[in-house]
């Protein structure tokens, strides 16, 4: 099956810093969903970007399919988004994820 | 309201019971899923319906039935219970299977 690589495993941050997460798949998709998971264990869409760029507030995301990335761009981060961001593959009728991100922001 | 709604949020039982999980979505969606969360957060695929249909059983133990009544739900019914079930269970749905997928709020099961 599909494999999808999320780097890095662990990231602590100062409130206030940037910093990008990245996804690498093996094949081809037909999509792919960044998810935020809080810590009250709620899985979060942020993003549904087979290709290109999107824009939500602070958070960004650009797909590269051809090249099979995508990044997530976190600006300004602040403690709220402290919690686990997943990035998750659409292949065959269903959703691979990747094992995560664990992203702690300290105030 | 609740888009993807599961009962119950948790469920604490002894080995060898029989339970099951609720799943109901209000989005209008032909597609859902099944989804296992282990103790190290990985999310795995266990099943996928597609308007009603089983379309995905990804090597899960016959133990584990899915049943979808109609296309707004998809329940999980888990025989005989093994320490190694305990995880959270996510339910899941999109409008086509390659459209976007939104979630439950999980259900934490704990096998004692």
């Amino acid at each position: 099956g599909i494999q999808v690589e999320q780097s890095p495993p662990d990231l602590i941050l100062q409130e206030g810093a940037n910093s990008t997460l990245r996804c690498n798949f093996s094949d081809s998709v037909n999509n792919l969903q960044w998810f935020h998971q809080n810590p009250w264990g709620q899985l979060i869409n942020l993003f549904y970007i087979p290709s290109g760029t999107k824009q939500n507030g602070r958070l960004s995301a650009t797909t590269v399919a051809t090249e099979r990335y995508s990044l997530l761009y976190i600006s300004s981060s602040q403690t709220t988004d402290s919690g686990v961001y997943f990035c998750a593959v659409l292949n065959d009728y269903k959703l691979s994820f990747g094992a995560g991100t664990t992203v702690t922001v300290r105030a | 309201d609740t888009a993807v709604s599961q009962t119950p949020k948790y469920l604490v039982t002894q080995m060898g019971n029989d339970k099951s999980i609720k799943c109901e979505q209000n989005l209008g969606h032909d597609t859902m899923y099944w989804y296992k969360q282990d103790s190290k957060k990985f999310l795995k695929i266990m099943f996928s319906y597609n308007n009603k249909e089983l379309i995905i059983n990804e090597t899960v133990p016959n133990r584990f039935s899915p049943k979808s009544p109609d296309k707004a739900h998809l329940n999980l019914h888990i025989n005989s219970l093994e320490l190694g079930d305990s995880a959270v269970y996510f339910c899941a749905s999109s409008q086509e299977w390659d459209r976007v997928a939104f979630f439950g709020q999980g259900t934490r099961l704990t096998v004692v």
